[in-house]
């Protein structure tokens, strides 16, 4: 079965570090992957997303991803942290046979320290 | 635009009493789900909608029933509700790939 998994499940940073978030998949076909943040309180929001072409994917609020093959890896990057970025992010996964049909990662919670 | 909009964002059930949550999204999406999300336990599938008139079964449909009468609308129902529904329900919908979430409804069964 398809699966996605995320492997820090916590993660503490302060202001200004940088980030790195892991992801891998396992579906060894062509994959569509997504990046989604919830903010506390709030209802999940896509940060970004890859389909095909570039693996280097840019999202909104600084954020990217990385789209390498080999490694059934879409690690997510932001170079300085803020404190608005304390969030919980979710990795997803779609096949491209199916592709409204997500796989979930069980998340990271994020917290940035002022 | 609302996009994806659920109601009621809050209820309190006791056990055995019933309820439905309805979601209702004007983006013309074909595909709509509902979600549960626990603590640690991420998203999970409850039941999703691949087009009016269709359901199926996610990964934990046992105890929710769904029906999609209107391409807009996605009913959830809870015929007998129990302590183990009381989560958070996430409605989304999508149109070419990507899901577009609802603001989510707390459930809380006593």
């Amino acid at each position: 079965a398809q699966s996605v998994s995320q492997h820090n499940h916590h993660v503490i940073l302060s202001e200004a570090a940088s980030l790195e978030l892991g992801c891998n998949y396992s579906y060894g076909g062509t994959v569509n992957l997504f990046w989604y943040v919830q903010y506390p309180g709030q209802h999940l929001q896509l940060l970004l997303k890859y389909f095909s072409g570039d693996p280097l994917v840019k999202g909104i609020k600084g954020f990217e991803a990385e789209f390498i093959k080999s490694k059934f890896s879409f690690n997510l990057r932001k170079p300085s942290v803020q404190w608005s970025d304390t969030a919980e992010y979710f990795c997803a996964e779609s096949n491209a046979g199916n592709n409204r049909k997500l796989i979930w990662g069980l998340g990271t919670s994020l917290a940035v320290n002022p | 635009n609302a996009g994806v909009t659920q109601t009621p964002k809050f209820r309190v059930l006791k056990t055995g009493q019933s309820m439905t949550l309805l979601c209702a999204q004007d983006m013309n999406h074909e595909y709509m789900y509902w979600y549960r999300q626990d603590p640690g336990m991420g998203l999970r599938l409850i039941h999703y909608s691949v087009g009016e008139g269709t359901t199926a079964k996610g990964e934990v449909p046992d105890g929710y029933n769904v029906s999609r009468l209107k391409k807009q609308n996605f009913l959830l129902g809870l015929e007998s509700a129990a302590p183990s529904q009381t989560s958070v329900y996430f409605c989304a919908s999508a149109g070419t790939g990507e899901l577009f979430f609802g603001e989510g409804s707390r459930l809380t069964v006593l």
